[in-house]
């Protein structure tokens, strides 16, 4: 079983449309991210969300926003997709409370905006 | 807020040597240092973490060291194999504010093991 899966793999989509990508954890975690790693490969922290308390990133976008159905998932939402916004997109999970912050990355997304 | 820089961006090692990476940070010591392996096309592994009370923490053939004085990282792979070529990510957690609470990383360093 994957441990934390994203759905999907791969998003091409053209400039000004509006996307989801969705992420699920099966670790029993309270905390979920997502991350962004850009074509340098810097990976970046853009949201985490423990207990319906979402903290963002200040250098996020407002066309980026997190929704949370349950524990379990953790989805993103990208309003108006700019050519910059391609990247891969990692959603993580962890289990706050242990002070480890041992952190489990799903497979990415790979998104690219044409 | 805490910037991390890893040694090198890609580091060459022959096979049965022992490879060493390393990660500085800027600011405050963190209370513990994480180390990730990534493969391409995949989401990063988690490897080790070493408190800031710890000297040196090892796994198998890893081993990692703390120094707060050289707010420093150093990573071994001792014996290295083919196999353990992939790029290393040191990340550690920054609470200096402003941004969410998760986990910073370095860029990360691409080490390739020859035959």
């Amino acid at each position: 079983d994957t441990a934390v899966s994203q759905t999907p793999k791969y998003l091409v989509t053209q400039m000004g449309n509006d996307k989801s990508i969705k992420c699920e954890q099966n670790l029993g975690h309270d905390t979920m991210y997502w991350y962004k790693q850009d074509s340098k490969k810097f990976l970046k922290i853009m949201f985490s969300y423990n207990n319906k308390e979402l903290i963002i990133n200040e250098t996020v976008p407002n066309r980026f926003s997190p929704k949370s159905p349950d524990k379990a998932h953790l989805n993103l939402h990208i309003n108006s997709l700019e050519l910059g916004d391609s990247a891969v997109y990692f959603c993580a999970s962890s289990q706050s409370g242990t002070g480890v912050f041992e952190a489990f990355f799903g497979q990415g997304t790979r998104l690219t905006v044409v | 807020s805490q910037k991390i820089e890893q040694n090198s961006e890609a580091l060459n090692i022959q096979e049965g040597k022992t490879a060493t990476l390393t990660c500085n940070y800027t600011n405050y010591s963190p209370a513990y240092l994480q180390w990730y392996r990534q493969d391409p096309g995949r989401g990063p592994v988690f490897l080790l973490l070493i408190r800031e009370n710890e000297k040196e923490k090892r796994k198998e053939r890893l081993k990692v060291t703390f120094d707060t004085t050289l707010k420093q990282s150093l990573f071994h792979i001792t014996a290295s194999q083919p196999a353990d070529s992939a790029t290393y990510l040191c990340a550690l957690r920054d609470i200096s504010g402003g941004g969410a609470d998760g986990l910073t990383f370095g860029k990360g360093t691409h080490l390739i093991i020859q035959p």
